[in-house]
């Protein structure tokens, strides 16, 4: 059964203190590895998708990479305005969109 | 004007009662979501669909029961409410290939007491 775990949970960091988030899925045949913000009283706001090992995308201060048991979403120099739940999901080779997501990491950035 | 757009954003309602939340999308996707969101389980998917005649269940479909009057228009109904029926829910739309991308509407608070 496929599983999607997010760590850490929780991550408190200084204004400027780069640090990763981490996802990692248990199933192999990946077609996409989604990453979500997500705000307080909000849906969730779309990142990024990642589809192969390697792979990299940049946004502002975050950047995302895959490999094939994990997936990184790497802060460099929050600000605290990027304080939010960071959600991963995957989605594998079935064409039927069931996206299985993580509970997600709870970053608060401090100035 | 907001893509996707969900009635009620707030409901109380009682043990039994049949209650519907709503949504509406200007996107223009085809591919439309139901999710319910609990605190430590992560979203879940309920119900899907890729078009109005193609509706399918999710992860946690029991006790619920949806409707796609049109494109646009994606409801979720909960016959008769229970109180592990209270979370919050969201709907979100989809692009489908190549991205995937899905978008969410502000989520709907239910409270079954």
């Amino acid at each position: 059964e496929d599983q999607v775990t997010q760590s850490p949970e929780a991550l408190r960091l200084q204004e400027g203190e780069s640090s990763s988030l981490n996802c990692s899925y248990t199933v192999s045949g990946l077609r996409g590895l989604f990453w979500y913000r997500q705000d307080p009283g909000k849906g969730p706001e779309f990142l990024f998708t990642l589809y192969s090992a390697g792979e990299e995308k940049e946004k502002e201060r975050l950047k995302a990479t895959l490999t094939k048991k994990e997936s990184f979403l790497h802060i460099t120099a929050p600000k605290p305005e990027d304080s939010a739940t960071y959600l991963c999901a995957d989605d594998f080779k079935t064409n039927t969109d069931k996206l299985i997501f993580g509970t997600g990491t709870r970053l608060q950035v401090f100035p | 004007d907001a893509d996707v757009t969900q009635t009620p954003r707030n409901r109380i309602t009682k043990t039994g009662k049949r209650i519907m939340l709503e949504c509406s999308q200007t996107k223009g996707h085809d591919r439309m979501y139901w999710y319910r969101q609990d605190p430590g389980l992560g979203l879940r998917l309920i119900y899907y669909s890729f078009d109005v005649k193609d509706i399918n269940k999710g992860e946690i479909s029991d006790g619920y029961s949806v409707s796609r009057q049109a494109q646009a228009k994606f409801s979720l109904s909960l016959e008769s409410a229970i109180p592990n029926q209270t979370a919050l829910y969201f709907c979100a739309t989809g692009e489908g290939a190549p991205t995937y991308e899905q978008y969410f509407g502000p989520g709907t608070r239910l409270t079954v007491t």
